[in-house]
């Protein structure tokens, strides 16, 4: 079954800059598009970032626009996220996530499977 | 930029009784681009329904989903105790994906 292990979060200083990765198994992860979603302490789900399936388009939130960077290594299943210029409203709960319907497929917008998260603590 | 608001907030009632949550946009929304999750606490969250209406892969038959253009509806049969969570709502429109603020479904 799709199992996304997230990693790389922890407790880091403001204007600092910190790479997530999520580890991909159970599918064909180079067929899929795949996301980032963060959770704030208690807020609710914020969509941040998507990546096609080969890595060749790319989308973001406008709130991290700039400051974040989806990545993809197909040949090592695994999906990244790189985040520069660090600060407090950064602090959240970070998933990833896959796209749904059909491996090459167009895509369906909605998140299929998810990650448990990486905890990222911006302070100093 | 899409919005979508969900109402009510926070909803109360009793295992056995019915739910229904919001989701209001502030453009149209293609009905086949329009998901429900529900979030328990301390997990990720899980896919209930996409497309508007049909059911992901193991949701009981008592979630169902229903509306299109602005105005979208999960509803909930018969609420079971592991039903109580949090739901939101989520659209993709123009490469771009955004998330409801979220109703609260707690024990009355």
């Amino acid at each position: 079954q799709v199992h996304l292990v997230e990693s790389g979060g922890g407790v880091v200083q403001p204007e600092t800059s910190l790479r997530l990765s999520c580890a991909a198994s159970g599918f064909t992860f180079s067929g899929y598009a795949m996301h980032w979603v963060r959770q704030a302490p208690g807020k609710g789900l914020e969509w941040m970032t998507v990546i096609s399936h080969d890595g060749n388009r790319k989308y973001y939130a406008d709130s991290v626009q700039g400051r974040a960077t989806i990545s993809r290594d197909n040949s090592k299943n695994t999906l990244y996220l790189h985040i520069n210029s660090l600060t407090t409203d950064d602090t959240a709960l970070y998933f990833c996530a896959k796209e749904g319907g059909y491996s090459y497929g167009p895509w369906v917008g909605y998140l299929d499977n998810w990650g448990q998260g990486s905890l990222v603590t911006v302070s100093s | 930029e899409i919005v979508l608001t969900q109402s009510p907030g926070t909803l109360s009632l009793s295992p056995g009784e019915g739910a229904t949550l919001s989701c209001r946009a502030n453009q149209r929304v293609t009905s086949s681009h329009l998901a429900w999750y529900q979030q328990r606490p301390g997990q990720a969250p899980r896919l209930l329904i996409y497309g508007a209406s049909s059911r992901a892969t193991g949701i009981p038959e008592r979630f169902s989903g229903s509306g299109s253009g602005t105005d979208f509806t999960l509803t909930i049969s018969r609420l079971e105790p592991e039903d109580f969570a949090v739901y939101y709502c989520q659209q993709y429109g123009s490469s771009l994906y955004t998330f409801g603020q979220g109703t609260k479904l707690e024990i009355k």
